[in-house]
């Protein structure tokens, strides 16, 4: 089956801990994408990469980092710096930045 | 002001029709999309519009392009509990990093 995958599917931190988000992908997308989703909200964009070894910022980037050492995965850490991480984790995937996005399943994250 | 606007809320009742509306601010628009949200749940592709058409069909679903006032709507005929869910416009624009988003319309349909 292609499609997306996250895990794990909930998550908790206490406070001060990192935390590092999966999402898996073998649609074969060169683009990938996080997005935050708070209760009531829509999508914000946390970082996204267009290709391997690449990678930028979104709009929320702070407190976040990412890595694409390899086309399928792009994992998020939530680092101790981000202030208020507890919410929903949407990872997404598109042939090339700007086309259809395909959404994994979320991850939803709380912190203690 | 946001770049992709819907209203936030949206209750009919079974077997209606729901009509659930976007505006976006940028006549470079190439394509816009509409996503299904269930609860709990990540963003299921409905369906999407080139920007170069005016209306689109597939089965349920109706979607309406007026690229003059840039309005974007999604009509569901035969609305049915099980499209309970919250539905996001999204649009795509050449130069852009990726989609934006609006925020979101919650369909409550009532038996």
């Amino acid at each position: 089956d292609g499609g997306i995958t996250q895990s794990p599917k909930y998550l908790f931190r206490k406070e001060g801990q990192n935390v590092t988000l999966s999402c898996e992908q073998n649609l074969n997308h060169d683009a990938m994408y996080w997005y935050r989703q708070d209760p009531g909200q829509g999508l914000r964009l946390i970082y996204y990469s267009q290709i391997v070894n690449d990678f930028q910022k979104g709009d929320i980037a702070e407190g976040y980092s990412v890595s694409r050492e390899k086309k399928e995965s792009f994992p998020l850490t939530v680092t101790s710096a981000q202030k208020n991480p507890t919410a929903f984790y949407l990872c997404a995937s598109s042939i090339k930045a700007t086309d259809t996005q395909y959404f994994g399943p979320g991850t939803r994250l709380t912190v203690l | 002001g946001e770049d992709v606007e819907q209203s936030l809320f949206l209750s009919v009742r079974e077997g209606d029709s729901s009509v659930i509306n976007c505006t976006y601010t940028d006549s470079s628009s190439t394509y816009l999309y509409w996503y299904k949200q269930e609860p709990g749940a990540g963003l299921q592709l409905l369906t999407y519009i080139f920007s170069n058409m005016d209306m689109k069909q597939d089965q349920r679903l109706t979607v309406l392009l007026n690229k003059k006032d840039k309005h974007l709507s999604l009509r569901i005929a035969d609305t049915q509990t099980g499209d309970s869910a919250i539905y996001f416009c999204a649009e795509s624009r050449a130069g852009r990093r990726a989609l934006t988003f609006g925020s979101g319309t919650r369909l409550q349909v009532q038996p």
